[in-house]
């Protein structure tokens, strides 16, 4: 399987910050990235595909990029209902293996 | 509008056998290019890739639990059935389902997901 890592681990921060969370891959997934938003109890959302798509209806503020094996997500602007749990899945070869989450604090 | 709701028992015995189900609308396994996955998330650990139905009724697994897993679909019934044999304490979490599009350049996406189920298993 592909594994999948994150940093960092958690990250506090503020409304109005700049948030960037990094994802790498064991092995080259080429484009075939997605991350998602999880809040507790809740499912995972799709926020952006093939790593720089966004999905339909997510905001603007929400920005990704990469390619292979080193990827990003960028938030631009933190807001409120912006902090939850950060989660990218490789799309290149089943099992699509996920990361372990970063988790977006208050501060 | 889609949905996707997981449903199946809360506590399983160590050893048996679970059984969930997906039930869907909006949406339909006889159309070509559909499918629906199988993905569980247990405490403290990462979401994990448990199986996939095509809609031509292909089938993949995860590997490490492949043995121990069968994901069937009733198109009528707009079900997906997922069976886990052998269930072990590590097993317990929370097990979603979600819905795969196939997107033109052929990249698969999962942008609805089911709310959930959660399966303890203990003795």
């Amino acid at each position: 399987d592909i594994q999948m890592t994150q940093s960092p681990f958690s990250v506090s921060a503020s409304v109005g910050d700049r948030v960037t969370i990094t994802c790498r891959a064991s092995q080259g997934v080429s484009n075939w990235l997605a991350w998602y938003q999880q809040k507790p109890g809740k499912a995972p959302k799709l926020l952006i595909y093939e790593a720089s798509t966004l999905q339909s209806g997510v905001p603007s503020r929400f920005s990704g990029s990469g390619s292979g094996t080193d990827f990003t997500l960028t938030i631009s602007s933190l807001q409120p209902e912006d902090f939850a749990t950060y989660i990218c899945q490789q799309a290149n070869t089943f099992p699509f293996t996920f990361g372990p989450g970063t988790k977006v604090d208050i501060k | 509008q889609i949905t996707l709701k997981e449903s199946g028992p809360a506590l399983v015995r160590p050893t048996q056998t679970v059984t969930l189900t997906c039930t869907f609308s909006g949406f339909s396994l006889r159309n070509s290019g559909e499918g629906v996955g199988w993905i569980r998330q247990s405490p403290g650990k990462a979401l994990e890739w448990l199986a996939l139905i095509y809609w031509d009724d292909d089938r993949r697994y995860s590997p490490s639990l492949e043995s121990r897993l069968t994901i069937t679909k009733d198109t009528s019934k707009n079900h997906v059935v997922l069976t886990m044999t052998n269930l072990d304490p590590v097993d317990s979490g929370t097990y979603f389902c979600a819905q795969r599009v196939l997107m033109p350049n052929g990249l698969s996406i999962y942008p609805h997901w089911g709310p959930g189920t959660l399966v303890t298993v203990s003795s």
